[in-house]
């Protein structure tokens, strides 16, 4: 099973403050996903990345994927108290069905 | 609305009494999947099907068997429950179940074996 480790496990910022999360591997992947998790829900999917260097933004967050695709960040611009969730990282591979999911970055933002 | 659902929302019982959770999707997705969710352990899949009656073990499915009779369908059932199996469980579908292909998920059955 390829392993995706996710930084830092817990953060906590002030509303309006920049933030980066990171999700990282020694595995290549074909694709890396985004999802959030919030208390009581399951996770949404936020954004897939599939080419090497490629830059997605949704609104306020702005999702990369490594060069050699190993790895991935998730910058959130001006966090708001309704970016508090857990952010979990899911890497796929090559004619492989199944995705590996990290333990996820705990993101809270006070207002 | 395109959704998956599962039941019961919370389910508290004692070892060893069979239990099944419920999950239904209705977006006619080929594949389907149960995860296991644990503090420090994140998410871990149990069971995954690719396609009516075909289904596969993930990385932790001992103690829990599944079926695929019908495509919206996917139960897990737990024969013998134990303690060690108090969790937080999400059923999971996606259209074509490719490294691609996202995941929709249910709201999540928080089992206590007790």
């Amino acid at each position: 099973t390829q392993l995706l480790e996710q930084s830092p496990q817990f953060l906590s910022i002030q509303e309006g403050e920049n933030l980066t999360v990171y999700c990282n591997s020694s595995s290549v992947f074909s694709s890396l996903q985004w999802y959030r998790q919030e208390p009581g829900e399951g996770p949404v999917l936020l954004v897939t990345v599939v080419t090497g260097g490629e830059v997605k933004k949704l609104k306020r967050l702005t999702f990369q994927f490594g060069d050699a695709r190993k790895d991935s960040s998730l910058h959130i611009t001006a966090a708001q108290p309704g970016d508090t969730g857990l952010y979990l990282c899911a890497g796929g591979s090559y004619g492989n069905n199944r995705l590996a999911f990290g333990k996820g970055n705990q993101v809270v933002v006070i207002p | 609305e395109a959704q998956v659902t599962q039941n019961p929302r919370y389910l508290i019982t004692v070892t060893g009494k069979k239990l099944t959770v419920t999950c239904s999707q209705n977006m006619n997705h080929e594949y389907m999947s149960w995860y296991r969710q644990d503090p420090g352990l994140g998410l871990r899949q149990i069971y995954y099907s690719m396609n009516v009656e075909v289904t596969d073990k993930g990385d932790v499915p001992e103690g829990y068997k599944v079926s695929r009779k019908e495509k919206r369908n996917f139960p897990l059932i737990l024969e013998s429950p134990s303690p060690n199996q108090t969790s937080l469980y999400f059923c999971a579908s996606s259209l074509e179940g490719t490294e691609h292909s996202p995941l929709h998920f249910g709201n999540g059955t928080r089992l206590t074996v007790t």
